[in-house]
């Protein structure tokens, strides 16, 4: 089936600095990504939607500027969560539809990345 | 507007069937889904429906779509311990050539020994 990785599965950072998470379609190319951040016991809230070579479609209340997606190939998609704070912290997930499954719209998930931000 | 609401917590003894419902608003939908997510983990794909149909059946899990009344329910047989996780059903709805993906609250069920 097809995979998704994400890297890294967890980083602390201290408040100020940038981290950069990286989600990869390991053996399909994926037409788009999609990342989520979910918190404690809650559901995935959608942050944004990446197409490859193409500017990131950001849900409503997300800010661009603090959360600095790329979608440079078929396979790679990165979040930067810029100048983090502590309520940044938490745990963000990646998605991606693949060309073959696209008719059905599954999404192939990441093992998503736990942020703490001290 | 674009909902998806389903029960918060759901406890059973093991070998007992699980049954986890969803409701959702936008009657648009062309896939439902049934997600798990074991702790500290990416979601998981257990099944999905096409609107079209109304149930759909693979081993232990038989998904139920009642379209009139936009609800979607899970039903896990002789539920084991290692079922216990959390369940999201999710609706896609394809909009100006784009798939967007709703997701419900999450279930979390709890299977006891």
């Amino acid at each position: 089936g097809a995979v998704v990785s994400q890297h890294p599965s967890r980083v602390i950072c201290k408040s100020g600095t940038s981290v950069k998470i990286e989600c990869r379609s390991l053996d399909f190319q994926a037409t788009t990504m999609f990342w989520y951040r979910q918190f404690p016991k809650q559901s995935l809230m959608l942050m944004a939607t990446s197409n490859e070579g193409s500017k990131a479609t950001y849900e409503q209340g997300v800010e661009k500027d603090k959360f600095l997606i790329n979608h440079a190939s078929l396979t790679l998609s990165t979040l930067t969560v810029t100048s983090a704070h502590p309520e940044d912290s938490s745990f963000y997930i990646c998605s991606a539809i693949s060309l073959i499954t696209e008719g059905t719209g599954e999404l192939f998930f990441g093992e998503g990345s736990r942020l703490t931000v001290l | 507007g674009e909902d998806v609401e389903q029960s918060l917590f759901l406890s059973v003894r093991e070998g007992d069937s699980s049954v986890i419902n969803c409701t959702y608003t936008d009657s648009s939908s062309t896939y439902l889904y049934w997600y798990k997510q074991e702790p500290g983990a990416g979601l998981q794909l257990l099944t999905y429906i096409f609107s079209n149909m109304d149930m759909k059946q693979d081993q232990r899990l038989t998904v139920l779509l009642n379209k009139k009344d936009k609800h979607l329910s899970l039903r896990i047989a002789d539920t084991q311990t290692g079922d216990s996780a959390i369940y999201f059903c999710a609706e896609t709805l394809l909009a100006s050539g784009t798939y967007k993906y709703i997701f419900g609250t999450g279930t979390r069920l709890k299977v006891l020994a």
